[in-house]
């Protein structure tokens, strides 16, 4: 198994620009979330997914879009990037989510906004 | 509103000595807790979870501690080593369906 794959690793985009940060697993997992970390700031939850075709907001989701097609993808979409989106993004899945199941989290992605 | 709190951001401990990070939250809607480790430049992992029913869980070198009437939980490691030196982040669920995290703690475990 994979486990949480996310692509890129790295990426550079000028305020404004549109992206799609990519987040797959291969483990079955009904339940998927992504997070930013920020320095002081901890994680903290953009959207997250139940299942396939259900998602929800999460504590910071202004600026983010999400879709659950499938059980496996869960992809992240900047419409119109800002310096203030500027941090790590990591995707994770769980087995059936809260409150007892543990998340499996990608690599991470790191964003700069210019 | 920081619903998870972990007010230490970082802590040294020598090897073999016991590592205490700590943890608070205000939502009295958490039921559950876990605790992840991060090295740098990877996804955190998880490590050890507890339940409000419960006031310990222990895995090996690493026990958690509940105090419910105090919105409280601490994370003992015993005995440290430099393996452990990473970042240490709570979170916390119940209520809903998300998983909210603290700011973390960094640990530097010296040889």
């Amino acid at each position: 198994n994979a486990g949480v794959t996310q692509t890129p690793k790295f990426q550079v985009l000028k305020t404004g620009q549109s992206m799609t940060l990519q987040c797959a697993q291969d483990m079955n997992h009904e339940y998927m979330s992504w997070y930013r970390q920020d320095p002081g700031m901890g994680l903290r939850l953009i959207h997250y997914s139940v299942g396939a075709g259900i998602t929800d907001q999460g504590e910071v989701p202004n600026g983010y879009n999400v879709s659950r097609s499938t059980t496996e993808d869960f992809p992240l979409r900047l419409l119109s990037a800002a310096p203030s989106q500027t941090s790590v993004y990591f995707c994770a899945s769980s087995y059936s989510g809260p409150p007892t199941n543990e998340q499996f989290f990608g690599p991470g992605t790191r964003l700069t906004v210019l | 509103d920081q619903q998870v709190k972990q007010n230490s951001p970082s802590l040294s401990v020598q090897e073999g000595r016991i590592s205490i990070l700590n943890c608070d939250y205000t939502n009295s809607m958490f039921d559950y807790f876990l605790w992840y480790k991060k090295y740098p430049a990877e996804g955190p992992t998880f490590l050890i979870s507890i339940s409000s029913i419960k006031d310990k869980n222990e895995d090996g070198r690493f026990t958690v501690f509940l105090n419910k009437s105090a919105k409280h939980l601490s994370l003992h490691i015993v005995p440290s080593q430099p393996g452990d030196s990473a970042v240490y982040f709570c979170a916390a669920s119940g209520g809903t369906y998300k998983y909210i995290f603290g700011t973390g703690t960094r640990l530097k475990v010296l040889a």
